[in-house]
Formats: C-alpha cells, structure tokens, sequence
C-alpha cells in the first residue's frame, strides 16, 4: 500500500464549480499534511498546509483533514481555468521530510 | 531576489556518463533536498542534507551522489550506475526551524538519455 494515495484523475469541472481532490494516508502517526499545485514542466507550490482535524480556509481554498479517517481533501470554489494542474498531496513523515502522492490532474473547462 | 536556482533547465546523459546538476541558494536555509519525478508521478527523495558538510539518503538514493561543502549549495551527480535516470529532477530548501510549509522549490532539471 502506498504511504500516500491520491486518484490520478485527470477530474475534469465546469468553471464557477467546485473540484474537490481527495488524499488517504496510511501511516496514522502522520501530523502535517500539504498540498501543492504544479504546472506542467514547473515546479510545485505551495496551496495549503493543515496539522489539526477539521477545515481550514484559504481564499478559494479549503483544506480538511480526518485523522480518524486518514483522510485530507482540498476543495477549490469557483474553479478558474488557471486552476487546471496537478494537485499533489503530502505528509510530513519526519520533521523536514514530506513523502507525496502521485497528485490528480485537474482541469477546469471555461 | 532570494531563491534556488538549478541549472542547467535540460541536460542529456549519454551511456555510462556521470553528469552533475547543480543547485544554488541564496534563502540562507540550512536544509536542501533532491527530488525525482518520474511522469505523472510524485516527488521522490533522493537525498537531503541538514547542515552543511552532512547528507542523508533518501528513499531512492541508489545511482545518484551528493556533497554539501557549502551551505548555499548541494549539487546532485547522476552517476552510470543509475540505469533509468530520465526524469525531472528538482531541489528545495528550508530553514532550520524544519517548518515544510517554508519549503521552497527550484525551477527544475529535466534529465533526458541520449
């Protein structure tokens, strides 16, 4: 089993929806969970950072996260075109080391 | 401006070659870090480096050598016994406080076979 799992996609969303990516994790020690967006032949930055249960926002931004459930999802309202990339989900397995999921392609039809 | 520079942007190894990639900071940051992505795939540790002259393996550190003889800079060599090297090679860094929302990235290194 992966350490960190994520749904490849590609998850395709009208403009104005909201796309909703999703990240299970194996590990239950884990405490800090990450979540990137990356374009194509760039590199990865950073969205949303969350340690504690429930939600947290950012803008257009929501992070949750379940440890009971080892779940976190990124919800996105108002999706742009610009949203379209990769959403890669990370876990902090020790202090300064992220392990990452393979990340879901998402791509926002104007 | 402060940040990490890797270079070059595409680099092409031939059969039995050892190339380096280079990667510089300028963040003052004590941690750096290599990542591999492989095509629709995640970032995999290769290896990473907590203070200067000291490194760790990552989890996929087989083929691959770094040394850290100064702070601002942790150059990553693709040696030949690394047999599958095409992918997209990048570096990061954070400070000393390990705090991973301060990670900041490299532009990338695309390493490609010949």
């Amino acid at each position: 089993q992966k350490e960190v799992e994520q749904n490849s996609g590609p998850l395709s969303v009208p403009e104005g929806a909201i796309a909703s990516l999703n990240c299970t994790y194996s590990d239950r020690g884990s405490q800090s969970f990450f979540w990137y967006r990356q374009y194509s032949g760039k590199s990865p930055e950073l969205i949303m950072f969350i340690y504690s249960n429930g939600d947290k926002e950012d803008g257009r931004f929501t992070a949750q996260l379940n440890k009971a459930s080892q779940y976190v999802s990124l919800l996105i309202r108002d999706s742009q075109p610009s949203d379209s990339a990769t959403y890669l989900c990370a876990e902090e397995k020790t202090a300064r080391q992220l392990t990452f999921g393979s990340g879901t392609q998402l791509t926002v039809l104007p | 401006d402060g940040g990490i520079t890797q270079s070059p942007k595409y680099l092409f190894r031939k059969e039995g070659q050892n190339v380096t990639l280079s990667c510089e900071q300028n963040l003052n940051h004590d941690a750096m870090y290599w990542y591999r992505q492989d095509p629709g795939q995640g970032l995999r540790l290769i290896y990473y480096s907590q203070i200067v002259n000291d490194f760790q393996k990552g989890d996929i550190a087989e083929g691959y050598s770094v040394s850290r003889e100064k702070k601002e800079s942790f150059p990553l060599t693709v040696t030949s016994a690394q047999k599958n090297p095409t992918a997209f090679y990048l570096c990061a860094s954070t400070d000393y406080q390990g705090t991973n929302e301060k990670l900041f990235f490299g532009s990338g290194t695309q390493l490609s076979v010949l």
